[in-house]
């Protein structure tokens, strides 16, 4: 069960986009339009900030959206602000009724 | 208020059991899935169990598989992790959360367990 693949670190100064990827396989991302991502800032847990690849919950900015093609989704962030600045994981749902994590990406707002 | 509240983490020894429940308020608890998700100092997130909104159906990550048991008391509100046969990788702040159109819209603030001699 190897997590999904995300780059490690991302950056960009405020005004910015950015995009952080995350790659799975025909069991997981490419299997499933259930495919989640986190924002966690040091210390806290985790928020839901995209679920079912494209949806935003209520309160999270349009700023954030998310898109999936084949094995790989991402997550952009337009307008990039210093509260942006924290880690992001990637979820999805997978076979057997289990979920997977990708590895976590490091934003920093420059 | 809508939350989820774990607790039971602390030091134990390798090889030793811990029981963490995880306490919710503010929505109908039983109509949902609970997971846990867990987080080694310093890394990721990783996925460890869920049980269904009325216990009929649970599902372990390889890594605790045999290990960990996942339970709900749908009275109380509650659902528990019961870990045994710890060892120094199951070290890792522990969160539940709930599961909402497959995402975890709810976390709970985490409950800590180091294993150590």
């Amino acid at each position: 069960q190897s997590a999904l693949t995300q780059p490690a670190s991302v950056s960009g100064s405020p005004g910015q986009s950015i995009t952080i990827s995350c790659t799975g396989t025909s069991s997981d991302v490419g299997a499933y339009d259930y495919v989640s991502w986190y924002q966690q800032h040091p210390g806290k847990a985790p928020k839901l900030m995209i679920y079912e690849v494209t949806n935003r919950p209520s309160g999270v900015p349009d700023r954030f959206s998310g898109s999936k093609s084949g094995n790989t989704a991402s997550l952009t962030i337009s307008r990039l602000q210093a509260e942006d600045e924290a880690d992001y994981y990637c979820s999805s749902y997978r076979n057997s009724n289990t979920h997977i994590f990708g590895g976590g990406t490091k934003l920093t707002v420059l | 208020q809508v939350q989820l509240v774990e607790s039971g983490g602390g030091v134990v020894q390798p090889g030793r059991s811990l029981r963490l429940s995880c306490a919710a308020s503010g929505f109908t608890f039983s109509i949902y899935g609970i997971h846990w998700v867990r987080q080694a100092p310093g890394k990721g997130l990783e996925w460890v169990a869920v049980i269904w909104h009325d216990g009929s159906n649970k599902y372990y990550a390889d890594s605790v598989k045999g290990r960990f048991t996942i339970s709900r008391d749908n009275s109380k509100n509650t659902v528990y992790l019961q870990m045994n046969s710890l060892t120094d990788e199951d070290t890792a702040i522990y969160y539940c959360a709930r599961l909402k159109q497959l995402a975890f819209d709810l976390w709970g603030q985490g409950t800590l367990v180091t294993v150590s001699s």
